[in-house]
């Protein structure tokens, strides 16, 4: 099986633009989570998708916001973007909540 | 609110050594506790994942063992090799919210020596 793919891997963008990031989970995974990873915070839980429903949300301003379609892809949107929102943002996806997650490689989001 | 600790936060060892990785955590009710490794600027590869209803769980070379009661968990590396040289992440997720959102802790920085 394919493992998590994240699009795009690597973005640069100005402080103020929007970005869309993008994860494809596993064949047959229904549930996405997305985190964030900075060297200060660590690994930070946005928020997670399960049949199309957020289920659950991090604490995080509402400028990070994310969906989930019919095929379980994801999408997570930052907009006004901050030079705190450099970090690099990772997918992982699950059968169901709660089994084991399987992480894509990752987008390493610059802000200038 | 949980929180997850691992230490040390580095840790440097010659080949063929075992060793022991810890991570604590403060909340006992927790789902199930998961073990990544993160090679430098890479995505987590999934170690070991442990049910809240069991002792340990075993993968080749790697051993986890998790202690509810005393809110701990230890990965044990057998014969480490200098490919074992990464960071390892312990996460939980917990009853009462979202089971798809894990906490994860620092991470130990792990370097084995040729």
């Amino acid at each position: 099986k394919a493992g998590v793919t994240q699009t795009p891997r690597y973005l640069i963008k100005t402080r103020g633009q929007q970005v869309t990031l993008s994860c494809s989970p596993i064949s047959g995974h229904r549930s996405v989570s997305w985190y964030q990873q900075t060297p200060g915070q660590g690994l930070q839980f946005l928020f997670e998708y399960f049949s199309e429903t957020q289920r659950n949300k991090g604490n995080f301003p509402g400028r990070f916001s994310g969906r989930q379609f019919s095929n379980s892809r994801s999408e997570m949107n930052v907009s006004t973007l901050e030079l705190g929102d450099s970090a690099l943002y990772l997918c992982a996806s699950s059968p169901d909540p709660g089994y084991e997650q399987y992480f894509g490689p990752g987008t390493r989001l610059t802000v200038t | 609110k949980q929180e997850v600790t691992q230490i040390p936060a580095a840790l440097s060892v010659p080949e063929g050594e075992n060793l022991v990785l810890n991570c604590s955590f403060t909340d006992s009710a927790i789902y199930n506790l998961q073990w990544f490794r993160q090679d430098p600027g890479k995505g987590l590869t999934s170690l070991l994942l442990i049910q809240s209803s069991q002792r340990e769980q075993t993968s080749g070379r790697l051993n986890a063992s998790l202690d509810k009661s005393s809110g701990r968990s230890t990965l044990y590396i057998a014969a480490s090799q200098p490919g074992d040289s990464a960071t390892y992440l312990c996460a939980v997720s917990v009853y009462g919210g979202s089971q798809g959102n894990l906490i994860f802790g620092k991470g130990t920085k792990l370097s084995v020596k040729p």
